[in-house]
């Protein structure tokens, strides 16, 4: 089975920064293209970035392009987004979605003074 | 980049069959994801290569493609069908979500 268990979410002030974790089991980790998801409240999904299984291949959205970085740690299982300058605009639920199949249970980042 | 549209919402009665489109020029050559979102849960695939549903979804779940539309359809739409619906492609070196569509069941 499948497990997708994300920490790292808070509340930080505009300008500030945060790291989102992601880990994952019930397949091999390093076989799979890992993604961040978010949504804004009350809004639709917004693919932010991916990472390939070897960890050699980043993409990003240009809206996080320059400000977040993505990376993962095959032996750990675990995902990254590191994210840096954060503005208002980045208030969203954060999904990390291996393969874009199995979708962990989100994390909530507030950007707020 | 491109873009998915998709409509705003649906409604059906009970029993009847709703259709979701999905509609972008980069759908001729690629695949989509659709993924249904209920409130205050995390999004579910439903239908990946725009016609294969994974194991666990209900048969009255239905894909289809033609040309620049990915078409998901619900047979017999039941009341726990009510939610979002997302459709997803990759092309270009990233990922783009439709607008989404809200599937309202009464």
């Amino acid at each position: 089975e499948v497990q997708v268990l994300q920490s790292g979410g808070g509340k930080v002030q505009p300008g500030g920064s945060l790291r989102l974790s992601c880990t994952a089991s019930g397949f091999t980790f390093s076989d799979y293209v890992m993604t961040w998801v978010r949504q804004a409240p009350g809004k639709g999904l917004e693919w932010v970035s991916a990472i390939s299984g070897s960890g050699d291949i980043t993409y990003y959205a240009d809206s996080v392009k320059g400000r977040f970085t993505i990376s993962r740690d095959n032996f750990e299982n675990t995902l990254y987004l590191q994210m840096s300058s954060l503005g208002a605009d980045d208030t969203a639920v954060y999904y990390c979605v291996p393969n874009m199949d199995y979708w962990g249970q989100g994390t909530l980042v507030t950007v707020s003074s | 980049s491109f873009e998915l549209t998709q409509p705003s919402s649906v409604s059906v009665s009970p029993g009847q069959t709703a259709r979701i489109t999905c509609s972008g020029d980069v759908l001729a050559k690629k695949h989509v994801r659709w993924f249904q979102q209920k409130p205050g849960q995390a999004p579910a695939l439903v239908m990946y290569r725009d016609t294969e549903r994974p194991p666990g979804i209900p048969d009255r779940f239905f894909g289809s493609s033609s040309g620049t539309t990915v078409t998901l359809t619900v047979s017999g739409a039941q009341f726990e069908d009510e939610a979002d619906y997302f459709c997803y492609s990759a092309a270009d070196n990233r990922g783009v979500f439709g607008g989404g569509t809200k599937l309202t069941v009464l």
